[in-house]
């Protein structure tokens, strides 16, 4: 089975623009979603299909993909985007699906 | 406006078996394909099942095959969990998630429930 890997945690100063990376074989083939995640909730889509942005997602969020990488860059990033970010994709095996380790935001 | 609430965890001892429940309202159940997603404490996410709007695509995590079940009552709005021969390290709030797109089998979930908790203990 495929695997995608994350950095553990990143930081940003307030206002700065971040990227998370998200790295996996699969992902020359399949595109990454990206989910937000703050402490006692549900993971929230922010990012599907590579680039799109779910409506209600600020448009500070954007998603791009290079061979086996997967990215999530948010410009200008605020305190409320404090959160672990993950990443998931297709698995290559049949009707998996696989997420990554998911990133920790810090917002400075 | 869509709505995931799962149901059925709760404290088991190892070997022993429980089912999950979600109930799903706000769209149209039969067009989407649904999955299963757990957090153990303190971890991250791990994709455990899905299942397609018509089930014939099914799939499972290496950590879970030949003991889950993964099913759904179309009639009823309602997607399953057969959990038999738990572990320990099955321990984890359980989230039911809706697939994106309209009767594709994908990854992409938009949206969550609040999760159900399975505790493994003896």
């Amino acid at each position: 089975s495929s695997e995608l890997t994350q950095d553990p945690a990143v930081s940003v100063a307030s206002g700065q623009t971040v990227r998370i990376t998200c790295q996996g074989d699969s992902l020359r083939s399949y595109y990454a979603s990206w989910y937000q995640q703050k402490p006692g909730q549900a993971p929230v889509v922010v990012i599907h299909d590579k680039d799109k942005r779910p409506s209600g997602i600020p448009d500070r969020f954007s998603g791009s993909s290079s061979g086996n990488t997967a990215s999530l860059t948010i410009t200008g990033a605020l305190a409320e985007d404090e959160a672990v970010y993950y990443c998931n994709s297709r698995d290559s095996s049949a009707n998996r699906v696989v997420f990554g380790g998911g990133t920790k935001l810090t917002v400075l | 406006e869509v709505q995931l609430v799962e149901s059925g965890g709760g404290l088991v001892k190892p070997g022993r078996s429980l089912r999950l429940s979600c109930s799903a309202s706000g769209f149209t159940f039969d067009d989407y394909a649904m999955h299963w997603v757990r957090q153990a404490p303190g971890k991250g996410l791990e994709w455990v099942s899905g299942i397609s709007w018509n089930s014939g695509g099914i799939g499972y995590a290496d950590s879970v095959k030949g003991r889950f079940t993964i099913s759904r009552d179309n009639a009823k709005n309602s997607l399953y969990l057969q959990m038999n021969s738990l572990r320990v390290e099955d321990t984890a709030l359980y989230y039911c998630s809706k697939a994106g797109h309209f009767r594709f089998y994908d990854w992409y979930c938009d949206h969550w429930g609040q999760g159900t908790l399975v505790t493994v203990s003896s």
